[in-house]
């Protein structure tokens, strides 16, 4: 079966400082991978997808970006962080365009 | 661009009690889920709605989907406090896309 995997669970950074989150799938092959950010008590913004090695879709202006280096790996990075990049972030896969997004267990990041 | 509105945003109600979340989108579309978020944790799939007239049941929830009106229900019977979350829609635009839009999710509070 499929899973999903995200760290660190918590984490906890000042401001200025950089980031790198991670996610990887294990179970299936040239999945489409997302992340989302999700403030508290507000619901998903899809930050970046990917549908192939190397291949990333940016769709909100900011402070991150992404990469995937592997085929089931997808990598969210900051050079320096900003207080409004607090929140939860999610990792989703999604096989294919019939299926649902399945979520890894989120990141939460608190910048102080 | 496809837009997806639920209502209520916010529902408080009575153990026992019946109520329905409504889910609309504003452009043609057969493909649509639903998910669970409970406070804190990640999402997780409850429904996957593939054609018009799609019902899925699974204990309290019950899903439709119509097409036609471009609208989907997730209908609560009897509730119980463990059915408190925040339910969220998600749709797939007609012609295909790698991404699903997101309603902003319904926060439900199920009171003894």
């Amino acid at each position: 079966s499929q899973t999903i995997h995200q760290w660190p669970a918590t984490l906890v950074q000042p401001v200025g400082s950089p980031l790198s989150l991670e996610c990887t799938v294990e179970g299936t092959s040239n999945p489409n991978l997302y992340w989302y950010r999700q403030a508290a008590g507000r619901g998903l913004q899809l930050l970046f997808y990917s549908v192939g090695i190397g291949q990333i879709s940016s769709e909100v202006p900011q402070n991150l970006s992404a990469s995937r280096p592997q085929d089931r790996q997808f990598i969210l990075s900051s050079k320096k962080l900003l207080l409004s990049d607090s929140g939860f972030y999610l990792c989703a896969w999604r096989a294919t365009s019939n299926q649902p997004q399945h979520f890894g267990d989120g990141t939460r990041l608190s910048i102080l | 661009e496809l837009k997806v509105e639920q209502n209520p945003l916010f529902l408080s109600m009575q153990e026992g009690k019946n109520y329905t979340i409504y889910c609309n989108y504003s452009t043609t579309s057969d493909r649509l889920y639903w998910y669970r978020q409970d406070p804190g944790k990640s999402l997780e799939s409850l429904f996957v709605l593939l054609s018009n007239g799609a019902v899925k049941q699974e204990g309290r929830l019950m899903a439709s989907l119509d097409t036609k009106a471009r609208l989907s229900t997730l209908h609560i019977t009897a509730a119980v406090h463990d059915l408190s979350a925040t339910y969220f829609c998600a749709v797939d635009p007609q012609g295909g896309s790698e991404k699903l839009v997101f309603g902003k999710g319904t926060k439900l509070t199920v009171n003894p």
